[in-house]
């Protein structure tokens, strides 16, 4: 496509149940990220894929939280056992990786845990 | 591990007049890109304006330009002839090009721009 796709766009579950959350990069992109955004705040940092390599999960808030990234493309970000403090905007970026390329953004899935 | 700090949460400014948002950076590496994201209310996150570290010349696009002080770590954005679309959350990252962390971009907590007609 011609631009980063996430799905779903909004998704209200309930706490303690599993969600998985889509993330369609630039074709050719290598480097994916994930960010949170929690309402009017900055983004925090998840994880980060590039090419091949192992992926730098630093981000990751507690064990409940798990990305994968199948054949260098597309990526899912699991949440399980949610909780409502992990109600935020979802957003996942793509780059042609390396240097000083631009990340594009996604428009986020908003995710509710009531 | 780098950091990214915006220490004005809120500015707002006239339409036509300069606004400088401001950010400050901490990084032991000596290669590394600076960048100024905007976020208006679409939630679509939109490249304002992008810095090498290694070039000493401040980046200019049209009516956005930073001022890079690399010793002093600060990269602040300037918006000149302020316009009403400019209205939006302001983010400033920073992407690292070396160590360890090699390719990985972090952002600040953000600055939330409103420009008054």
């Amino acid at each position: 496509g011609a631009g980063v796709s996430q799905s779903p766009s909004n998704k209200v579950t309930e706490k303690g149940k599993d969600v998985e959350l889509r993330c369609d990069p630039i074709s050719g992109h290598t480097a994916l990220y994930w960010y949170r955004q929690s309402l009017g705040q900055g983004l925090e940092f998840l994880i980060y894929f590039q090419g091949n390599s192992a992926p730098d999960k630093s981000g990751l808030p507690s064990d409940r939280f798990s990305a994968e990234r199948t054949g260098g493309s597309v990526s899912t970000l699991t949440i399980q056992r949610t909780q409502q403090e992990d109600s935020a905007v979802y957003l996942c970026a793509s780059s042609r990786g390396g240097t000083n390329t631009e990340a594009f953004f996604g428009q986020g899935t908003r995710l509710t845990v009531v | 591990a780098q950091t990214v700090t915006q220490s004005q949460p809120e500015m707002s400014v006239q339409e036509a007049e300069t606004v400088t948002l401001s950010c400050t950076y901490d990084t032991s590496e000596n290669n590394y890109y600076l960048f100024w994201y905007k976020q208006p209310p679409s939630r679509q996150m939109i490249l304002v304006i992008r810095q090498e570290a290694y070039k000493q010349q401040n980046a200019t696009e049209n009516r956005f330009s930073v001022n890079f002080q690399k010793a002093a770590k600060s990269f602040s954005l300037k918006i000149s002839d302020s316009q009403l679309g400019d209205t939006a959350m302001y983010f400033c990252a920073f992407l690292n090009a070396g160590g360890t962390s090699y390719g990985k971009l972090t952002f600040g907590q953000g600055t939330i721009l409103t420009v008054h007609p």
